[in-house]
């Protein structure tokens, strides 16, 4: 069974400081990894996308994606009280359409 | 582009009655998405269509749920009865292609009493 894994956390991390996110999955051969931030009460909006192993950053953010260990991470620079949320970890498996999808990380920046 | 659009932003119904959800995806993605969320399952696919196309519904929970796209800019999901474990929130998104980044919709919150 194609799986995603998240820890649901809460991951408690003081403002300032660096928030690092783990995911890790099943299959081998996937190709595409999303990172998703949803606000309680509010839809999942997408942060990252990775496609090839290595760092990619964006702002704040950076994504990590390593495939030989099945793992993409995201580390959140200089964390404000306003990425508190919930992080869902996407993968899209053998060139399937579906994304399997995590269960989610929350994660609390305390001030 | 306003992004995807969902109406309702809420639903409260009575058990049995007839729930159509509605959805405006980006236009220029041919790639549609239904999802279902819940604190216990979390998110749930129900249906992906593919150029107006319902390419796979092996995620609606029975013969209650329904899904149509008549075009590219509208799909349906209907739920008729509706029961009270039907309550969740309904997300549709969509993508250009299937394996590319979805956007989602600002939800359907539904509840069934």
């Amino acid at each position: 069974q194609k799986e995603v894994e998240q820890n649901s956390g809460p991951l408690s991390v003081p403002e300032g400081a660096i928030a690092s996110l783990n995911c890790t999955y099943s299959d081998r051969v996937s190709q595409s990894f999303f990172w998703y931030r949803q606000y309680s009460g509010k839809s999942p909006e997408l942060i990252m996308s990775i496609y090839s192993n290595g760092d990619k950053e964006d702002g704040r953010f950076t994504a990590q994606l390593n495939k030989a260990s099945q793992y993409v991470s995201l580390l959140i620079r200089d964390s404000q009280p306003s990425d508190s949320a919930t992080y869902l970890c996407a993968v899209n498996m053998d060139s399937n359409y579906q994304l399997i999808w995590g269960a989610g990380t929350k994660l609390i920046i305390k001030p | 582009d306003a992004g995807v659009i969902q109406s309702p932003r809420h639903e409260v119904t009575e058990m049995g009655q007839e729930v159509t959800l509605r959805c405006k995806p980006i236009s220029g993605h041919n790639s549609l998405f239904w999802y279902r969320q819940t604190m216990m399952r979390g998110l749930e696919l129900l249906i992906y269509f593919n150029n107006n196309v319902p390419i796979d519904d092996s995620g609606m929970p029975e013969d209650r749920f329904s899904a149509k796209m008549p075009n590219a800019s509208f799909s349906t999901l209907k739920i008729q009865p509706s029961e009270p474990r039907d309550s969740a929130v309904y997300f549709c998104a969509s993508s250009v292609g299937a394996t590319t980044e979805a956007f989602f919709g600002q939800g359907t919150r539904l509840t069934v009493v």
